[in-house]
């Protein structure tokens, strides 16, 4: 069965540092991997996803993810984080079903605080 | 705004209410999706609308009706919900493709709290 893996509930960060906000996956077969933020009281934006390709992908606000197959990981990353940038972050992968509809497998998602 | 609307975005019910939570994407997508977030829990995915035809129901309490008259909406109708119901309901759309790598766009959500 698929399944995503988000180490850490929380990441701390002062304001112009890197960033890395940590995910694993457990797949059978080629992997889509996706990122979502969700700001306090908002939906859930999409930032990015790996679907095959190179394996540094970039999204918006300036974030980037690393695909590696042989640590099964899918780190979000960031050279520089912002303030703004709290949120909550959610790492997915990608479940094929029938009648070719899918559904997202979430991670218990990452609350990043970056302070000023 | 990622053209997907949800209403209303706040709605406080008694156990015994009917109410419903409607969405509506702008997208032109042919899939819809509700699901559940609660405050100590991953995202739960309720129900799955593949062609206005439901091809998910992920052991959901019959206590939720969902209903997608078109692939535009998309209801969830409420009835002698629980307090622990009580959390955000998300929908979101995707156009459907053979492969599953199409990502998903969600609404601001409906925040529900169940006197």
């Amino acid at each position: 069965a698929q399944s995503v893996a988000q180490p850490e509930d929380q990441v701390n960060v002062a304001e112009g540092n890197p960033l890395t906000v940590k995910c694993t996956y457990s797949v059978s077969g080629n992997p889509y991997l996706f990122w979502y933020v969700q700001y306090p009281n908002r939906g859930l934006q999409f930032l990015l996803k790996y679907i095959t390709g190179d394996n540094l992908v970039k999204g918006s606000y300036g974030f980037e993810a690393e695909f590696n197959k042989s640590q099964t990981s899918f780190h979000l990353k960031k050279p520089s984080a912002l303030v703004s940038d709290s949120a909550l972050y959610f790492c997915a992968v990608s479940q094929l079903r029938r009648n070719s509809s899918y559904k997202l497998i979430f991670g218990s998602g990452t609350r990043l605080l970056v302070r000023p | 705004e990622t053209g997907v609307t949800q209403t209303p975005r706040h709605l406080v019910m008694g156990m015994t209410n009917k109410k419903s939570l409607k969405c509506e994407q702008h997208l032109g997508h042919n899939a819809m999706y509700w699901y559940k977030q609660s405050a100590k829990k991953p995202l739960e995915l309720m129900f799955v609308y593949s062609l206005e035809e439901r091809v998910e129901n992920n052991s959901v309490p019959s206590r939720f009706s969902p209903e997608c008259p078109n692939s535009s909406h998309l209801f969830l109708h409420l009835h002698t919900l629980q307090p622990e119901d009580s959390a955000l309901y998300l929908c979101a759309s995707s156009q459907l493709s053979g492969q599953g790598y199409n990502e998903q766009f969600f609404g601001p959500g409906t925040r529900l709290t169940v006197l």
